[in-house]
């Protein structure tokens, strides 16, 4: 099974809907990072969470990371097509330089 | 500007040929990464270094190498040994371990 876990594996909203996509692991988070993926392209970093408890924003999207520090929520608001893309949770595990990343969220927004 | 470079995007291999996938990044950072990612499965680390001439394998090895003789460059070479080597490359830089990987655009490997 994954170490991490992501759901939904996919999304269809229309535009302007809220959303929101999880990440949960089985062991403690040392840090948690969002990512967006377009097909065919990079990663690229939306948000970094350390702290039990921590929220952060950026534009419409807000990712917190729980108090026991093993799972994350990405949260979306009034969605545009401009979200649509692949969502990844990484984490780091063990405190070293090592990743593991959840198998992502397909997120597609309807006009 | 600062980034990751990542070349070529799209390469295509025979039977039996190694290809190397280049991976240079200006970021002064320290640790870098190979992924290979598949449809449905997320990412999986082939290889990471965090300094200079030293590196260890990830969790798919088998059939890569890669060498880190300069801190700007970690280059991939996926061998004949790699049985299924079709996938999306993705390689990853990283300044220090509690901080984020920066990545770059991906080089898609298939075989003729």
């Amino acid at each position: 099974s994954q170490e991490l876990e992501q759901s939904p594996q996919s999304l269809i909203v229309q535009e302007g809907k809220n959303l929101t996509i999880n990440c949960t692991s089985s062991k403690t988070l040392y840090g948690l990072y969002w990512y967006k993926q377009k097909y065919g392209e990079g990663l690229i970093f939306l948000m970094m969470l350390q702290k039990g408890g921590e929220e952060k924003s950026h534009e419409k999207i807000t990712a917190k990371l729980d108090e026991k520090k093993q799972q994350s929520s990405l949260h979306i608001t009034a969605s545009q097509p401009s979200h649509a893309g692949i969502y990844l949770c990484g984490a780091d595990l063990s405190g070293t330089y090592k990743y593991i990343f959840g198998t992502g969220t397909r997120l597609k927004v309807l006009a | 500007d600062g980034g990751i470079t990542q070349s070529p995007k799209y390469l295509f291999r025979k039977e039996g040929q190694n290809v190397t996938l280049s991976c240079e990044q200006n970021l002064n950072h320290d640790a870098m990464y190979w992924y290979r990612q598949d449809p449905g499965q997320g990412l999986r680390l082939i290889y990471y270094s965090q300094i200079v001439n030293d590196f260890q394998k990830g969790d798919i090895a088998e059939g890569y190498s890669v060498s880190r003789e300069k801190k700007e460059s970690f280059p991939l070479t996926v061998t004949s040994a790699q049985k299924n080597p079709t996938a999306f490359y993705l390689c990853a830089s990283q300044a220090v371990s509690n901080q984020p990987q920066h990545f770059g655009d991906g080089t898609r490997l298939s075989i003729l």
